[in-house]
């Protein structure tokens, strides 16, 4: 069975703070898909990035990183410099199928920016 | 606006009645999907479809549960007999469904409140 945790529920930082969320994946399968995903108060997910699991390199997108690690089954989020936009809930995600069926979901975990 | 959308946006109903979502994917996206999303939870998966034909089901669609994706285009998710652990955040999602694994991109939701 496949599983996302997301240990963080809450997550509370002033503004410029860096800020790292942490993902925990199981799965038997070698070929999978990460992703993030951003719920802000509106409601609307947001995608922000797909991992495939063979490509291990770290990816940086502004002030965005992802750290993905096969050797811990982890795949976190770095948010440097946070901004109050930041705040929202963040989604780990994760998918088994290449054909893009279901997303398997953590519990999400609030972040809140405060100026 | 070329994004998912869905209609309601919210929908309030008494228990025993029956409801209808609708969901409108991107045009060229030919794979949609129904997620549920209760309080502090993270998307469930419901039911996914491949052009009209509905490939996926997850065992939170029960038998009060129907979808139908006509032609291919929108999707319909009803509800029979709504009893009160209805109440949720119905998200539909749709992706391209051919080549590489493509990102599902999701709507803003139909919020239900069950009374």
């Amino acid at each position: 069975a496949q599983k996302v945790t997301q240990a963080q529920t809450e997550i509370s930082v002033v503004e410029k703070e860096d800020v790292t969320l942490d993902c925990v994946y199981e799965t038997r399968d070698t070929t999978y898909y990460l992703f993030w995903y951003k719920q802000p108060p509106s409601g609307e997910l947001v995608f922000l990035i797909r991992r495939n699991s063979f490509d291990e390199q770290n990816e940086i997108s502004g002030r965005y990183s992802w750290n993905f690690q096969k050797s811990t089954s982890s795949f976190n989020f770095t948010i440097t410099a946070s901004q109050v936009v930041d705040s929202a809930v963040y989604f780990c995600a994760l998918s088994v199928d290449q054909a893009g069926t279901a997303l398997i979901f953590g519990k999400g975990t609030t972040l809140s920016v405060s100026s | 606006d070329t994004g998912v959308s869905q209609d309601p946006r919210h929908k309030i109903t008494k228990r025993g009645q029956n409801v209808t979502f609708r969901c409108d994917p991107i045009s060229e996206h030919n794979r949609l999907y129904w997620y549920r999303q209760t309080l502090g939870q993270g998307p469930e998966f419901l039911t996914y479809f491949q052009n009209e034909a509905q490939l996926e089901k997850s065992r939170l669609l029960s038998d009060r549960f129907s979808a139908e994706r006509p032609k291919g285009s929108f999707s319909t998710l009803e509800i029979q007999r709504t009893e009160q652990g209805d109440s949720a955040m119905y998200l539909c999602a749709s992706s391209l469904g051919s080549g590489d694994y493509n990102e599902q991109f999701f709507g803003p939701g139909t919020r239900l409140t069950v009374l």
